[in-house]
């Protein structure tokens, strides 16, 4: 079956713009995750949705970042204001309820010059 | 705070010869512990886990890994390395708190295996 998709696979946008980045996850699976990674480091957790709702956003740097997944399926991480050390992978995971293994997608790189 | 480390940045095999990434942990209680591989602008592939049961646990494209709670390793390895497994390894663990495991993941800094024909 299909994987998570994310969209786009890059985005370049000056500092200061606003960026959204979409994530679809595959079929059926209830949690969603996102991370950022940055060049040379592992994955960093930012959001965490159970069905609707953020149950854990511990990992969101600042307020100029937000995610919404109002249906339950796809997700869209949206950044206001962005700096440029916002730039970096943004990856997009996501597991069935109650099991552990996060699946990821293919990320969407972000340069923000 | 739950940790893991991976102290090679790299790690150089012949193909043919075994491999092994090290991986150690830091976590309180019982750790849930994965393995993913990233190849070049992809994202992260899941290779296995350990959550409970036996310490050796086999995963995909022949990778096993062996946890070992003494020395809070969880090394991941090959009897046989192919070229195709060049590419940059992460070991990660489940995030802690007071209610138990959580849903976010740790991970390291990672390894880049590059295996030589």
């Amino acid at each position: 079956g299909a994987g998570v998709s994310q969209t786009p696979s890059n985005k370049v946008t000056e500092k200061g713009k606003y960026v959204e980045l979409r994530c679809d996850p595959i079929s059926g699976h209830t949690a969603l995750y996102w991370y950022r990674q940055s060049l040379g480091q592992g994955p960093e957790f930012l959001i965490y949705f159970q069905g609707t709702g953020a149950a854990d956003d511990s990992g969101l740097p600042n307020d100029r970042f937000f995610a919404v997944r109002p249906e339950g399926s796809v997700s869209t991480l949206k950044i206001q204001r962005t700096e440029r050390g916002d730039s970096a992978v943004y990856l997009c995971a996501s597991s069935l309820l109650g099991t552990e293994t996060q699946y990821f997608g293919p990320g969407t790189r972000l340069l923000v010059l | 705070a739950q940790s893991v480390a991976q102290p090679e940045d790299q790690v150089n095999v012949a193909e043919g010869n075994p491999l092994t990434v090290k991986c150690t942990y830091s976590v309180s209680g019982n750790p849930y512990l994965f393995w993913y591989v990233q190849y070049p602008n992809r994202g992260l592939q899941f290779l296995l886990k350990y959550i409970t049961g036996d310490n050796l646990v086999k995963g995909s494209y022949g990778f096993e890994a062996e946890f070992n709670k003494s020395q809070t390793s969880f090394h991941l390895k090959k009897p046989s390395a192919l070229v195709s497994d060049s590419a940059l390894y992460f070991c990660a663990v489940r995030d802690m708190n007071y209610g138990g495991a959580t849903n976010k993941l740790i991970f390291g800094t990672g390894t880049l295996l590059a295996v030589q024909p």
